[in-house]
């Protein structure tokens, strides 16, 4: 099965926790994005990358981290200094096209 | 200039209804103008794109109207059936540029 998929699907994160949320894709992609999501609204970019080892901010990455060490994986880290992180995360990639390909998302809690 | 509005926020429609939805931009060098349907709790699907080359283009049920000298785009659902019930998004972006700008979204309910 060619796709990106997320995990988890469900997420709780406690005050002053960090947690890491997983995406991964096989579908040979160049670009992987990062998108928030908060009800009502539409999709925000936090971080994105076009390449391994590069990666650049978006509208909203305060409190967010990243990392691109594999041309297949571009986890998210959502920090304590995220104030509000109670959100549906969704990450997509590109290829050669301008077509954005997105996982099935992860619902993140904060208790 | 990055922004892309979208209207309505809501709609509905009966059965075999065509709800059309609108989206605007601002910036003159968007080239590529993509729509995805969500359904909830899952990730978006790409439902058609448009290159400003064209004015008209349709993908069975739906059609996507491009006004470039009035920097507007619309998408067309035809004979609407109640499994279309969805949220849509309009985006756009430059070639080669890969951030995409997405419009606010547009819940659409089709009663049977």
């Amino acid at each position: 099965d060619g796709g990106i998929t997320q995990s988890p699907k469900y997420l709780f994160r406690k005050e002053g926790q960090n947690v890491t949320l997983s995406c991964e894709q096989n579908l040979n992609h160049d670009a992987m994005y990062w998108y928030r999501q908060d009800p009502g609204q539409g999709l925000r970019l936090i971080y994105y990358s076009q390449i391994v080892n590069d990666f650049q901010k978006g509208d909203i990455a305060e409190g967010y981290s990243v990392s691109r060490e594999k041309k297949e994986s571009f986890p998210l880290t959502v920090t304590s200094a995220q104030k509000n992180p109670t959100a549906f995360y969704l990450c997509a990639s590109s290829g050669e096209s301008d077509t954005q390909y997105f996982g099935p998302g992860t619902r993140l809690t904060v208790l | 200039q990055q922004q892309v509005k979208q209207s309505p926020q809501s709609l509905i429609v009966q059965k075999g209804g065509i709800p059309i939805i609108n989206c605007a931009y601002e910036n003159t060098a968007f080239d590529y103008f993509p729509w995805y349907q969500q359904f909830p709790g899952k990730g978006p699907a790409l439902l058609i794109a448009i290159r400003p080359d064209v004015s008209e283009k349709k993908e069975g049920r739906f059609t996507i109207s491009f006004n470039k000298s009035a920097k507007q785009f619309s998408l067309h659902i035809m004979d609407s059936q109640p499994g279309d019930s969805a949220t849509y998004f309009c985006a756009a972006s430059k070639y080669g540029y890969n951030k995409l700008i997405f419009g606010a979204g547009t819940r659409l309910a089709v009663h049977p």
